[in-house]
Order: structure tokens, then sequence, then C-alpha cells
């Protein structure tokens, strides 16, 4: 299994308090994604990082913002949550040249 | 504007028996296919991919078909077992420079095989 771990795994706040989510990697992969899965909607992906510093928006990007300031390390923050944002959120790491991504377990995130 | 598409929401299949999961796309510079499959309260898992290069792509029990011409692709699994119970999503992906692979998922199909 890859090396992802998500904290927290589940998290209850209010609307309009600050979140942070945090990916943790210990496969020294470049590029990194958050997703959020709703029902309906599938996977859709939010912003993506190709390395330290180095970051894009995905079709999802409205009210989030991310950090990778280490290779390990990719925070999706929500700077003021609304009940929208309630969701299961994924992070993912890309496996080396063979097109696949590996999913973390995923942080379940309840706006009241 | 969804590009990729499972207009299946669900589908249920006996033990033994083949099941086919559908995926169409609209956008044709996708050259690349995944599927995932994802069981509750787990991140998805990946199963199987193909090339657009090729028309057929085939692990153990799952296969997966692309139609280019269609714009269609899908996944066989025989037989079907009820571990395969989960939610399976089709991805596609334009040639990610290095190894970015960014990918657009479809909605899901939530597959139950019946023991």
């Amino acid at each position: 299994d890859a090396g992802i771990t998500q904290s927290p795994r589940h998290k209850v706040t209010e609307t309009g308090t600050p979140v942070t989510l945090r990916c943790h990697q210990t496969e020294n992969h470049r590029y990194m994604y958050w997703y959020r899965q709703d029902p309906g909607h599938g996977l859709r992906l939010i912003h993506y990082s190709y390395g330290v510093k180095d970051t894009d928006k995905g079709e999802v990007s409205d009210g989030y913002s991310v950090s990778r300031s280490k290779t390990e390390d990719f925070l999706l923050t929500l700077e003021s949550a609304t009940s929208s944002q309630t969701s299961v959120y994924f992070c993912a790491i890309s496996g080396a040249n063979t097109g696949e991504l590996f999913f973390g377990e995923g942080s379940r995130l309840t706006v009241l | 504007d969804q590009q990729v598409k499972q207009n299946s929401p669900s589908l249920s299949v006996q033990e033994g028996r083949i099941s086919i999961l559908n995926c169409d796309y609209t956008n044709s510079m996708f050259d690349y296919f995944l599927w995932y499959k994802k069981y509750p309260a787990e991140g998805p898992t990946f199963l199987i991919s193909i090339s657009s290069i090729k028309d057929k792509n085939e692990d153990g029990r799952f296969t997966v078909f692309l139609n280019k011409s269609a714009k269609h692709l899908s996944l066989h699994i025989v037989p079907s077992q009820p571990g395969d119970s989960a939610v399976y999503f089709c991805a596609a992906s334009v040639g990610g420079g290095g190894s970015n692979y960014k990918l657009t998922f479809g909605k899901g199909t939530l597959l139950t095989v019946n023991p």
C-alpha cells in the first residue's frame, strides 16, 4: 500500500470557521492531489501540486486553498467553511510513471 | 459539462455471472483510462487501466475494453464474486507530463453481487 496518511479522519465544524486537512506521504512522489467525493458527483479534483510550492487549481477550487512546503505534506485549507463543503476529502499521489493515483483513506468533514 | 459519464448508478448480478460496467466520455483528448473500486469508508483503489493505443486489457477476472470511435469503455468481471460488491469509478486523463495524472472521474456505479 502507498504510504498516504490523512488527518483528521473525521471533523465536525461550524459555518465560518477555518479548517485544515493534512495529507502526508512517505513515497517521495512529486505529484499530490486533493479530491472531494459527493453523492451524485463522483470524485472531483480540488487542487493539485506538482512540487514543493507548486500548486494549481482543479475543477472545484473555489473556497479552498492549498500549500506544499515539503514534498511529503500537502495541506488543504477552507478559510471559512460552508455547509456546501460538507464532503469526504481524499488525498492522492501519483504512482511513478504508472498512470494511476493512490488514494488515502479519506477525511470526512461535516460543516454545521 | 460532465466529460466522463457512468449512466448506470447501480447494477445487481448473481455470483458467478458476468458483471459489465459501462463508461462514456466526451473529451477526445483523453488517452488513458482507469477503473477504480471503492468500498465504504475506504479510499478508492486502482483496479485496471488501458491506454488509447489498445482496445483491450486483461488482468485476471477483470477485462477493460475501449472503443475509441464510440468514446466508450467497459469493465467486465468474470466470474463475479460477492467481494466485488463496491462502487466502481471510471476515470480518464490526458497524457500527463511525467507522472502527472490528473484524473477526471465518472459518478460511479454501485455493483452488488448476490450470493
